[in-house]
């Protein structure tokens, strides 16, 4: 089936580790996306890439980092800088700017 | 700078009721507004894109229609149903922000059997 998985689905961690969210797509979008969900807020844009080897910072990059080594893949590393890392995670794809926009499930992250 | 706001955050309603959520933004040089919903837990589903030059799409029972000059959207569901309880999502995007999304908080619909 065509689609965005990201893994895990949920996430433990320790103060100071880093974590890295796995985010996979088969759908051929050039574009990816990383979203952050706070309970009450809106989604926040944390990195995008609209092709391979590029990627732009979003709202809120810090702490965060991210690579664009093949079209399918986009991880996304949690870093020990990120102050309030407890979040839920979100992978998006779409072709093109301004596309409509395809979500994975989520991966919700707990710092303990 | 834009701002996206969904008014009520939550509603609920019996089922079989036509109903209207509504999406507002403050700067209508948009080029698109798409309405997406989320299961709890979940990841968000399209529903339907609105390019800036169109006024209204559908698709089933959604109907979502876009006022570029007032800065309004607004999500028609008819005949709900308790399959339609989620959180419905309404975001823009912009030329002059490289097309990035811009998102309200949600509007969360309780549809009571």
């Amino acid at each position: 089936d065509g689609g965005i998985t990201q893994s895990p689905k949920y996430l433990f961690r320790k103060e100071g580790q880093n974590v890295t969210l796995s985010c996979e797509q088969n759908l051929n979008h050039d574009a990816m996306y990383w979203y952050r969900q706070d309970p009450g807020q809106g989604l926040r844009l944390i990195y995008y890439s609209q092709i391979v080897n590029d990627f732009q910072k979003g709202d809120i990059a810090e702490g965060y980092s991210v690579s664009r080594e093949k079209k399918e893949s986009f991880p996304l590393t949690v870093t020990s800088a990120q102050k309030n890392p407890t979040a839920f995670y979100l992978c998006a794809s779409g072709q093109g700017a301004g596309g409509e926009l395809f979500f994975g499930e989520g991966s919700r992250l707990t710092v303990l | 700078k834009q701002e996206v706001t969904q008014i009520p955050a939550a509603l609920s309603v019996p089922e079989g009721e036509n109903l209207v959520l509504n999406c507002s933004f403050t700067d209508s040089a948009i080029y698109n507004l798409q309405w997406f919903r989320q299961d709890p837990g979940k990841g968000l589903t399209s529903l339907l894109l609105i390019q800036s030059s169109q006024r209204e799409q559908t698709s089933g029972r959604l109907n979502a229609s876009l006022d570029k000059s007032s800065g309004r959207s607004t999500l028609y569901i008819a005949a709900s149903q308790p399959g339609d309880s989620a959180t419905y999502l309404c975001a823009v995007s912009e030329v002059d922000s490289n097309y990035q999304l811009i998102w309200g908080a949600g509007t969360k619909l309780i549809i009571k059997p």
